[in-house]
């Protein structure tokens, strides 16, 4: 059974700095491209990065470039989202998903994790 | 704002047809596949259709995709009560580099 599980949210201040990860099970991670996705309160859905199969390609929504920084560890089939200067718009519930390609869809999604920054 | 526009709502009786509808413009819908999601709050998203028009296997065949030109649809037919969700259209965007959602739609089952 193909899982995705997200750890790391939980409440920081406005500035400060999180590292969200997410675990797979149930398929071979390191054949698959990952996505971050969130869910800010009240709204839709926002991707915010993904990463290639080795790690050597990344693509991040234009508002987060240079403050969040997309990374996988293939040998711990882990996921990872390292957030830095964090601002009250980036509270939200973090998905990671499974894609088969940059641009292609998003076939496997985790429960979520939620991050709250507080003022 | 979104850089793919969807209506805020739909809604419709059970075993009605529902569209919702997708537009956007040459750099994401009019040169890249066009995804839709289903999302209950709550929940992990589900992927419904890929690459325009094809169904994962598990969802049923009420749920069809369609794309032209630089706007896509996604109709819901025979409609039940279970299919009161959030519906997202999604694709890639050539000049942001980047993927791209819908605002989503809120699927009502009156």
């Amino acid at each position: 059974e193909v899982q995705l599980v997200e750890s790391g949210g939980g409440l920081v201040q406005r500035g400060g700095s999180l590292r969200l990860s997410c675990v797979v099970s149930g398929f071979p991670f390191r054949t698959y491209w990952m996505n971050w996705v969130r869910q800010a309160p009240g709204k839709g859905l926002e991707w915010v990065a993904n990463i290639k199969q080795d790690g050597s390609e990344t693509y991040y929504v234009d508002s987060e470039k240079g403050r969040f920084t997309i990374s996988r560890d293939n040998a711990k089939n882990s996921l990872y989202l390292q957030m830095n200067s964090l601002r009250a718009e980036d509270t939200a519930v973090y998905y990671c998903a499974r894609g088969y390609g940059p641009k292609l869809g998003l076939d496997s999604w985790g429960q979520g994790t939620l991050v709250t920054v507080s003022s | 704002q979104s850089v793919l526009a969807q209506p805020p709502s739909a809604s419709g009786t059970p075993g009605q047809r529902v569209t919702i509808s997708c537009s956007g413009s040459s750099s994401n819908i009019g040169s890249n596949y066009v995804y839709w999601y289903q999302h209950l709050p709550g929940t992990a998203p589900k992927l419904l259709i890929y690459n325009n028009n094809q169904r994962p296997s598990g969802v049923p065949d009420r749920f069809s995709g369609s794309k032209s030109g630089t706007s896509a649809s996604l109709a819901i037919s025979g409609l039940r009560s279970e299919d009161e969700a959030d519906y997202y259209c999604a694709a890639w965007d050539d000049s942001l580099s980047g993927r791209v959602f819908g605002g989503g739609t809120k699927l009502t089952v009156l």
